[in-house]
């Protein structure tokens, strides 16, 4: 099992609807999540930190579900500019400062 | 505040040839590191450092691969030989620490022919 897995989508949804993505990952203890978005050749950006209580952000909402291993993005109202690649990234927990890990993207093209 | 800044921007080179990339973080950024991404894939993480120490290079390809960070703040990966597999987008990132946010720079495309 890979460490961190994505759905690969892609997603592609009409503007104005609702999108959910999800990313379980395998270390229990893990310790850190976050969701970055990278557009077409251009660098990961940070979206949003995804916090044990979760936590929102606008049109976006990020979810931890430590029971079953796995973080969650909603993209409510989607837009056009939130076309692009959905990267979850998890980062261990424990005494040494191991790698973080990428999943490997959800595209998501919103269509007029 | 400043990005993270890297240069080149593109560069194509012919497989054996030898190639640098060069890095410099975000002021204050202690951690830093170099992440390789072929299309259609998430980065994949080729060395972290901390300060001017490496943390992790378990998937850095010794044989060819090399990295430096002598002074702890900027930083160069080589590749030499290059191989037509190594074409992909070099990423670097730093953090402030090890288990905080990263931040990307806009990457070196490359082409090996």
């Amino acid at each position: 099992r890979k460490e961190v897995e994505q759905d690969p989508g892609p997603f592609n949804v009409p503007e104005g609807a609702t999108v959910a993505f999800n990313c379980t990952y395998s270390n229990s203890a893990s310790q850190s999540f976050f969701w970055y978005r990278q557009d077409c050749r251009k660098e990961p950006k940070l979206l949003m930190s995804v916090y044990s209580s979760g936590n929102e952000d606008g049109r976006f909402t990020a979810q931890l579900n430590r029971a079953s291993q796995y973080i969650s993005l909603l993209i409510r109202d989607s837009k056009l500019s939130d076309s692009a690649t959905y990267l979850c990234v998890v980062i261990p927990g424990g005494g040494s400062a191991r790698q973080l890990t990428f999943g490997s993207g959800t595209q998501l093209t919103v269509l007029p | 505040e400043a990005g993270v800044a890297q240069s080149p921007r593109y560069k194509i080179i012919e497989k054996r040839q030898s190639v640098a990339f060069w890095c410099n973080p975000i002021s204050g950024h202690a951690t830093l590191y170099w992440y390789q991404q072929i299309l259609g894939q998430g980065p994949k993480l080729l060395i972290q450092f901390q300060n001017n120490g490496v943390v992790d290079d378990s998937q850095l390809p010794k044989d060819r691969f090399s990295a430096e960070r002598l002074k702890g703040v900027d930083s160069t990966l080589k590749i030499q030989p290059a191989k037509l597999e190594d074409s992909a987008v070099y990423l670097c990132a730093s953090s402030l620490g090890p288990r905080e946010k990263l931040f990307f720079g806009s990457g070196t495309q490359l082409s090996v022919l």
